[in-house]
C-alpha cells in the first residue's frame, strides 16, 4: 500500500515570498491533516479535513496560511507571505474513517527554510 | 486542557539492555494514547496505541507500552534495545471529550531522542 506522498521535500524561500506544499493521502483515507513541526518540538495541528470539508482550522494562522482539499483527495497548503518563524517541517497525515481511535499515517514532510 | 509531557529530552541505553521512554498525559476524559517514531529525514511512523482494555499494549518492532491510569502515564518499553532503535519518539494523546464532533486532534509531546550504543 502506498503511503502519504508529499512534495517538495525541501524548499528555501525568502521572507515575504509565497510557497505551496502538496499532499496525496493514502487511497481511501477520508481524513487529512496538516501539521507544523518546528525544530525541537512535537508536531502541531494546522488544519484537519474530513473529505473536502474543514473540521478544525483553529490553529491555522489564517492571515497568511491557507489550505484546500478539492475533490476530497489531494491537498495543498499555502503560505503567503512567509515569515522567518514559518521555518519548519510541514507534515501531511491521513487516516481512515472517523473513529477517534484511528491512527494517522504521516508523509515524509516538507522542510521549509525561510531566509 | 489536554496535554502530553515527555520529561526526558534524551535517553541513552546500551544495546541489549531494556529501554523505557516516559510519557505522561492530562485529559478531561479517558484518553486515547499513541506512540510514534521518527527516523532522520523521515515522517512519523505509528508504533502502537491504547484505546481500552489491557493496560499493556504491544506494537511494532518489539515495542510495548503500559497504560497507568492512576499515574496518568503511558511509558514506551522494549526488553532489549537495538542500535537501529535510535530515533526520535513522540507520545500523543487524543481526548475523546474534546473533539467538537470531528475525529479529534492528536496532541504531541515534544519528543525524546533515544540513543542506543553498541
Amino acid at each position: 500500500e502506498a503511503g502519504v506522498a508529499q512534495s517538495p521535500r525541501y524548499k528555501i524561500i525568502e521572507k515575504r515570498q509565497s510557497v505551496a506544499f502538496w499532499c496525496n493521502p493514502i487511497s481511501g483515507h477520508a481524513t487529512l491533516y496538516w501539521y507544523q513541526q518546528i525544530l525541537g518540538q512535537g508536531p502541531k495541528l494546522l488544519i484537519q479535513f474530513q473529505n473536502n470539508g474543514v473540521v478544525d482550522d483553529s490553529q491555522l494562522p489564517k492571515d497568511r496560511f491557507s489550505a484546500e482539499r478539492l475533490k476530497g483527495v489531494d491537498s495543498t497548503l499555502k503560505i503567503q507571505p512567509a515569515k522567518l518563524e514559518d521555518s519548519a517541517v510541514y507534515l501531511c497525515a491521513s487516516s481512515f474513517g472517523k473513529g477517534k481511535n484511528t491512527e494517522a499515517f504521516f508523509g515524509q514532510g516538507t522542510r521549509l527554510t525561510v531566509v | 486542557a489536554q496535554s502530553v509531557a515527555q520529561p526526558e529530552d534524551q535517553v541513552n541505553v546500551a544495546e541489549g539492555n531494556p529501554l523505557t521512554v516516559k510519557c505522561t498525559y492530562s485529559v478531561s476524559g479517558n484518553p486515547y494514547l499513541f506512540w510514534y517514531v521518527q527516523y532522520p529525514n523521515r515522517g512519523l511512523q505509528f508504533l502502537l496505541k491504547y484505546i481500552t482494555g489491557d493496560n499493556l499494549v504491544k506494537g511494532s518492532y518489539g515495542f510495548e507500552a503500559e497504560f497507568n491510569k492512576s499515574q496518568t502515564s503511558f511509558h514506551l518499553k522494549k526488553p532489549s534495545a537495538l542500535v537501529s532503535d535510535s530515533a526520535l519518539y513522540f507520545c500523543a494523546v487524543r481526548d475523546p471529550l474534546n473533539y467538537g464532533g470531528s475525529q479529534g486532534n492528536l496532541i504531541f509531546g515534544k519528543g525524546t531522542k533515544l540513543s542506543v550504543k553498541p
